[in-house]
C-alpha cells in the first residue's frame, strides 16, 4: 500500500529535549516536505526536499533541522524544543512529475513540549 | 502578502446544495499548481482537486470543480450535492513551479446541514 508513515503519533516532552519524528514514503518520490499546522493559521512548510542531499527552508524553519540522506526517508529534528512547537505536524511526499504533483499526507504527529 | 487567502473561517450549507469555497492566490510564477484539501475531523488530509496554471480547462473530479479565473487569481472549489460526510475543513494550496515550495490557505469550515 502506498503510504506516507510518521512516527510517533503522540509525543509530550520537556523544553530543551532534543526530539526527532521520523517520516517515511515508499513511493519513490523526489519530493517531501514538513508542515506544521496550528488553528487559525493553517499548514504552513517547514522544510521541504526536492532530492537526497537537497532540502529548502519553508515559511517557518527556525527551530528545526532535517536532513535527506535516503530517498524515502525525511526525518525533522528538533534540537531544542520550546512549547511554542506544540503542534500538529504532516510529513507529506509527491513526484516531481506531472501532471499532479499532489501530496501524500502521513497521519500527523501531534507534539506537546512542556 | 499572503500567498494563499481564504476568506470563508466558516460556511453552512443545506444537505444536496451546492456550495463554493473561495480561495485567491498570490504568485509571479507563471507555472503553478492550485490544490485542494479537505481535513476531516479524524485529521488526515485528503486530496481532492488539482489545477495547473496552464491548464485550459476548469478540473473536476467527481462533485468537486475547480473554477479557476487566471486573471482573478481565485481558484474556489464548488461542491455539487453536499451530503453530509462533506463536513469538515477545506484548505486551499499552491505550489510555485514544479518543485517549489508549497503554501496552504487558513482554511474554511464546512458543515452540512440535514
Amino acid at each position: 500500500e502506498a503510504q506516507v508513515t510518521q512516527n510517533p503519533r503522540y509525543l509530550i516532552t520537556v523544553t530543551g529535549k532534543k526530539l526527532t519524528v521520523t517520516c517515511s514514503q515508499n513511493m519513490n518520490h523526489e519530493y517531501m516536505s514538513w508542515y506544521r499546522q496550528d488553528p487559525g493559521l493553517g499548514l504552513r512548510q517547514i522544510y521541504y526536499s526536492m532530492n537526497v542531499e537537497v532540502t529548502d527552508k519553508g515559511d517557518v524553519p527556525e527551530g528545526y533541522k532535517v536532513s535527506r540522506k535516503e530517498k524515502r526517508n525525511f526525518p525533522l529534528i528538533l534540537e531544542s524544543p520550546s512549547p511554542n512547537q506544540t503542534s500538529l505536524y504532516f510529513c507529506a511526499s509527491s513526484s516531481d512529475r506531472a501532471p499532479y504533483n499532489e501530496q501524500f499526507f502521513g497521519p500527523g504527529t501531534r507534539l506537546t513540549v512542556l | 502578502a499572503q500567498k494563499i487567502t481564504q476568506t470563508q473561517p466558516g460556511m453552512f450549507v443545506q444537505e444536496k446544495e451546492a456550495v463554493t469555497l473561495d480561495c485567491t492566490y498570490d504568485t509571479s510564477d507563471p507555472s503553478y499548481g492550485l490544490f485542494w484539501y479537505k481535513q476531516p475531523s479524524s485529521g488526515e488530509m485528503i486530496f481532492l482537486i488539482y489545477q495547473g496554471s496552464y491548464d485550459q480547462q476548469n478540473a473536476t473530479e467527481g462533485r468537486y470543480s475547480l473554477n479557476f479565473q487566471k486573471a482573478r487569481k481565485s481558484a474556489n472549489l464548488v461542491i455539487s450535492a453536499s451530503q453530509l460526510g462533506d463536513s469538515a475543513m477545506y484548505f486551499c494550496a499552491m505550489r510555485e513551479g514544479q518543485v517549489g515550495q508549497f503554501y496552504f490557505g487558513t482554511g474554511t469550515s464546512l458543515t452540512v446541514i440535514p
